[in-house]
Order: C-alpha cells, then structure tokens, then sequence
C-alpha cells in the first residue's frame, strides 16, 4: 500500500528561526510532490508543489526533493506566528496520497 | 470567484439516517474530488470526478457511500445508512489540470453520526 510518511510534531520553532518539515514515501513511481498548510478548522491550502530533484524556492518557503531517497522537506525561513499551523505532504502518481501532517507552532 | 462551496457546514444525524453531502466546483474547473479527513487516518481521497465523469473511485470506504456528479456545477456524495465511523470532515475540491495541479479546497462539511 502507498504511504506518504510524516512525523506527527507537534514542532515546536523560535520566531523568526528556521522550520524544517519532513516527509518520506513509498512509491518510487510518484511524480508529483506537494506540501499544503491547514489552520485549524480550515480547509488545506496548497503552498509549494515540486517535481524535480532538488530545490524549489518561493519567499520565505523551500521545498526540497530527493527522489533516490524518497524524501521531500519544507524549509520555512524567518519562521512567523501565522505559519503556525499543520502541514501535509502530498505526493502524486496516478491519484494523490496525503500524509497525517505535521503540527508547527511557532513561538513568539 | 466564490470559491469552492459546500453545504451543509455541519450535520448532526443519527445511525441508521441519509446524509447527503453537496458541492459546487469553481467555475471552469474540470476536475472535482471528494476526501475524508479524520484524525486517525487524516486526509484520504475518496473519489474524483473528471468532466462529471467518475474516474477513480477506489477510495470509497464500501458501498454505503455513493457519488454523483450529473453537471459540471454541482456534486453530491451521499452516506446510506450512515454509521458513527462515518463521523469525520468532508471536503470537496476541484482543480484545472495544468501544471500547477493546485486544488481549491471548500470549506468543508462537518459530519456526526449520533
């Protein structure tokens, strides 16, 4: 069975330091990889999607790729209250598969 | 654009009841997906819907679920007989497939079986 992988948290980040969110999956054949933020009671919102092996860069947001490793991590620069919030990791080959997400919480 | 639109927000129906959950995608949109999301097993898809045709509907937990999509505007997932495992948030997305592959999300329907 396809499984998209990731620690629950909740992750506890300083303002303004660095986030780092992790994700590993199953399927080697997956092609799609995407990381969406969902606040509380609201709805998922999409972030970042990556499809190559490395880096993808957008504002404060990096999302890092590694699919020899099938890894995929969320870099948030100049971590902010707002950007507390949980994470899922999607990842796509046929259908989209979601991990459990991880819980941020940023610390003023 | 109003965004993807649910309804009900909540619903409180005891086991045994029909539940009739409706979506209405953002216009233009060719795709539309139903998920699941609850805490034990987070978010799962449960069917989605290309030009209202159902494409891949392997996600649907048993037959008790059923999906329909008769137009391009509106979508329903019905629970017959609903079952307190049921009791979960529901929501409905929909997407054009380009590149970015973003799919709006609604709101979310609310769902407890008693």
């Amino acid at each position: 069975q396809k499984e998209v992988e990731q620690n629950s948290g909740p992750l506890s980040v300083p303002e303004g330091a660095i986030a780092s969110l992790n994700c590993t999956y199953s399927d080697r054949g997956s092609q799609s990889f995407f990381w969406y933020r969902q606040y509380s009671g609201k709805s998922p919102e999409l972030i970042m999607f990556i499809y190559s092996n490395g880096d993808k860069e957008d504002g404060r947001f990096t999302a890092q790729l590694n699919k020899a490793s099938q890894y995929v991590s969320l870099l948030i620069r100049d971590s902010q209250p707002s950007d507390s919030a949980t994470y899922l990791c999607a990842v796509r080959d046929d259908k989209i598969i979601f991990g459990k997400g991880t819980r941020l919480h940023i610390l003023p | 654009d109003a965004g993807v639109i649910q309804s009900p927000r909540h619903e409180v129906t005891e086991m045994g009841q029909e539940v009739t959950l409706r979506c209405k995608p953002i216009s233009g949109h060719d795709y539309l997906f139903w998920y699941r999301q609850t805490m034990m097993r987070g978010l799962e898809l449960l069917i989605y819907f290309n030009n209202n045709v159902p494409i891949d509907d392997s996600g649907m937990p048993e037959d008790r679920f059923s999906a329909k999509m008769p137009n391009a505007s509106f979508s329903t997932l019905k629970i017959q007989p609903s079952e307190p495992r049921d009791s979960a948030v529901y929501f409905c997305a929909s997407t054009v497939r380009d590149r970015g592959e973003t799919q709006y999300f609604g709101p979310g329907t609310r769902l407890l079986v008693l």
